[in-house]
């Protein structure tokens, strides 16, 4: 079972890209890899996912390594609202299959 | 507003005693997750439920139960409440995926528990 390893925090200066990084190096072939944020104690918010491809949305973008055993979460100009604990989330995939590993999450600190 | 509603928001009660948590998923969504989130365990993923059917099973307790109604709104059962329990409850919900569970899930804002 894949699991993920992530810093458990990072500084970031507002206006700057913030480069979030997380170790999945027993990742399997049908393992989907998400990004899910959390702000103070809300609900998880959704950011992003992939497969292999890096991906793109307006919020961030995820690259994955080719090997697949790691994966780094860009917001591209972080704000101050984007303090938050980030997860990276590796997830089976199939029926009657569906298993989730949460990492520890990094704490984001996007300062002025 | 991510459209899932959870009741109630709060939740305080005592060792013993038994509760139920409610989630409404989004309208058109199948699957209802549930997760529990205390300080020293981050998020944990206990059950799914997909259309009616328990789908997956993680770390749920055997005190603890949930169903899902065929209007899909969940419940999940907590009985015989232990101190340990206290936490944030969050129920999420996903519509069908391509492939089968590729699904993006949408987050309640939580029910959070106090057993004293």
């Amino acid at each position: 079972d894949a699991k993920t390893t992530q810093p458990p925090s990072m500084d970031c200066a507002e206006g700057r890209a913030a480069n979030l990084p997380c170790n999945h190096s027993t990742i399997s072939g049908n393992e989907y890899v998400y990004w899910y944020r959390q702000i103070h104690s809300q609900g998880p918010q959704y950011i992003i996912h992939g497969l292999k491809n890096n991906e793109t949305n307006e919020m961030a973008s995820l690259i994955i390594t080719e090997d697949r055993k790691s994966s780094t979460l860009i917001l591209p100009h972080a704000t101050l609202r984007d303090t938050a604990v980030y997860y990276c989330i590796v997830r089976a995939i199939g029926y009657n299959f569906n298993k989730f590993y949460f990492g520890s999450g990094t704490k984001l600190n996007v300062k002025p | 507003d991510s459209g899932v509603t959870q009741t109630p928001k709060h939740l305080i009660t005592a060792t013993g005693q038994r509760v139920t948590l409610r989630c409404s998923p989004r309208s058109g969504d199948l699957s209802v997750y549930w997760y529990q989130q205390s300080l020293d365990q981050g998020l944990q993923f206990l059950i799914q439920y997909y259309n009616g059917e328990e789908r997956a099973k993680g770390n749920i307790l055997e005190r603890f139960s949930a169903q899902q109604f065929p209007d899909l709104h969940s419940e999940l059962n907590l009985s015989s409440l232990e101190l340990g329990d206290s936490a944030l409850y969050f129920c999420a919900s996903s519509a069908p995926g391509t492939p089968f569970g590729a699904d993006t899930q949408y987050f309640g804002p939580g029910t959070r528990l106090t057993v004293l």
